[in-house]
């Protein structure tokens, strides 16, 4: 089945700062989603982006799907940002079974 | 609100026994879906309805046992539970892919502690 690597597997920032993530996948995709899991655990979408930008106010995402990986730009972070970041997709022809990468761990210090 | 909801939201229990957990969406999707986070946060699809109709099956135990009785419903139920059955289900709803767009959306989850 299709792979999805995400790097950097933890990520620690100061408050302010800026921060990418990224998401490579090893085969085509219809559909590619980042979440948020916050500290109480609940999945939140931040992004439903199988390609092109999007841009959610201090939140961007990028997905270049012909080279088959995903950016999700965080500006400005902020001590609420800290949680899990997962990136989800759904291969070409698999069904809308969507397949996680292991997730990074973002902690943003004040 | 419009959402996706599951009850209960925690659940302990001992092993041997019975249990089931219930989701319900108001999005208007025809597609609901059940995941399981394990202890490591890993996230995997285990089963998956369209419009009542069983379409994904995961490998999972056939002690795990999905019953959509409506497009707006999915619940779980979980015979002869084990400890290794310990984990957060999360419930979810979208689309089919097939119209197009199929972004997912999904419940609160459901702590199991199985003891």
């Amino acid at each position: 089945g299709i792979q999805v690597e995400q790097s950097p597997p933890d990520l620690i920032l100061q408050e302010g700062a800026n921060s990418t993530l990224r998401c490579n996948f090893s085969d085509s995709v219809n559909n590619l989603q980042w979440f948020h899991q916050n500290p109480w655990g609940q999945l939140i979408n931040l992004f439903y982006i199988p390609s092109g930008t999007k841009q959610n106010g201090r939140l961007s995402a990028t997905t270049v799907a012909t080279e088959r990986y995903s950016l999700l730009y965080i500006s400005s972070s902020q001590t609420t940002d800290s949680g899990v970041y997962f990136c989800a997709v759904v291969n070409t022809g698999a069904n809308s079974k969507l397949t996680f990468g292991k997730g990074i761990t973002l902690s943003v210090r004040p | 609100d419009t959402a996706v909801s599951q009850t209960p939201k925690y659940l302990v229990t001992q092993m041997g026994n019975d249990k089931s957990i219930k989701c319900e969406q108001n999005l208007g999707h025809d597609t609901m879906y059940w995941y399981k986070q394990d202890s490591k946060k890993f996230l995997k699809i285990m089963f998956s309805y369209n419009n009542k109709e069983l379409i994904i099956n995961e490998t999972v135990p056939n002690r795990f046992s999905p019953k959509s009785p409506d497009k707006a419903h999915l619940n779980l139920h979980i015979n002869s539970l084990e400890l290794g059955d310990s984990a957060v289900y999360f419930c979810a709803s979208s689309h089919i892919l097939s119209r197009g767009y199929n972004e997912q959306f999904f419940g609160p989850g459901t702590r199991l502690t199985v003891l």
